[in-house]
């Protein structure tokens, strides 16, 4: 069965600092992936996603992401956090191949200490 | 572009009581998503529909989950009856099917069983 894992569960660190959270899924196939930010007492709204081409994307608000399909990766990066990026970051793996079946992860919750 | 629309926003009701969630996806997408979110946790797939047809409910506690989508529009979530680790959010997502494209949330509805 499709899977999604997110390596870390929380994260902590100063602003300016740089945030690196790691995602692997388990499927072989033809994916679309998708990186969500949930901001405290809002919805989900999307980050970033990878369908084809350039696996180096670029996202709002400083964010990018790697799509490395040797290793199923797609790890999503940003060189300098600022307090505003307190949330919880969650990667999401698309199956087409499943009917467009979307499998999250298990979050990442991130506090940036101003 | 309306968004997501999900109502109740909260909902507190007792074990073994019934209560349904509504949602109405953005105007012209066939793909409609249900999830259940418990605290700490990824959103997790309840139910799928492409138009008013079921894609995936391999994850739906079927003997007391229901969930309908008879005119391939709006959707309604049902739970009968409701046990206390029912309480979590519940997230309604739609997505259209033309091309890659990414899925879009609603609110959701914060349900709490006491």
């Amino acid at each position: 069965a499709q899977s999604v894992s997110q390596h870390n569960h929380h994260v902590i660190l100063s602003e300016a600092a740089s945030l690196e959270l790691g995602c692997n899924y388990s499927y072989g196939g033809t994916v679309n992936l998708f990186w969500y930010v949930q901001y405290p007492g809002q919805h989900l709204q999307l980050l970033l996603k990878y369908f084809s081409g350039d696996p180096l994307v670029k996202g709002i608000k400083g964010f990018e992401a790697e799509f490395i399909k040797s290793k199923f990766s797609f790890n999503l990066r940003k060189p300098s956090v600022q307090w505003s990026d307190t949330a919880e970051y969650f990667c999401a793996v698309k199956l087409k191949a499943a009917g467009n079946k979307l499998t999250f992860g298990g979050g990442t919750r991130v506090l940036v200490k101003p | 572009e309306a968004g997501v629309a999900q109502s109740p926003r909260y909902k507190i009701i007792e074990k073994r009581q019934s209560v349904a969630f509504w949602c109405n996806p953005i105007s012209g997408h066939a793909t409609l998503y249900w999830y259940q979110q418990i605290l700490g946790q990824g959103p997790k797939l309840l139910i799928q529909f492409q138009n008013n047809g079921v894609v995936d409910d391999s994850q739906l506690p079927k003997d007391r989950f229901s969930a309908e989508r008879l005119k391939g529009v709006d959707s309604t979530l049902k739970i009968q009856p409701a046990k206390l680790e029912d309480s979590a959010v519940y997230l309604c997502a739609s997505s259209s099917t033309d091309g890659n494209t990414e899925a879009f949330f609603g609110q959701g509805t914060r349900l709490t069983v006491v």
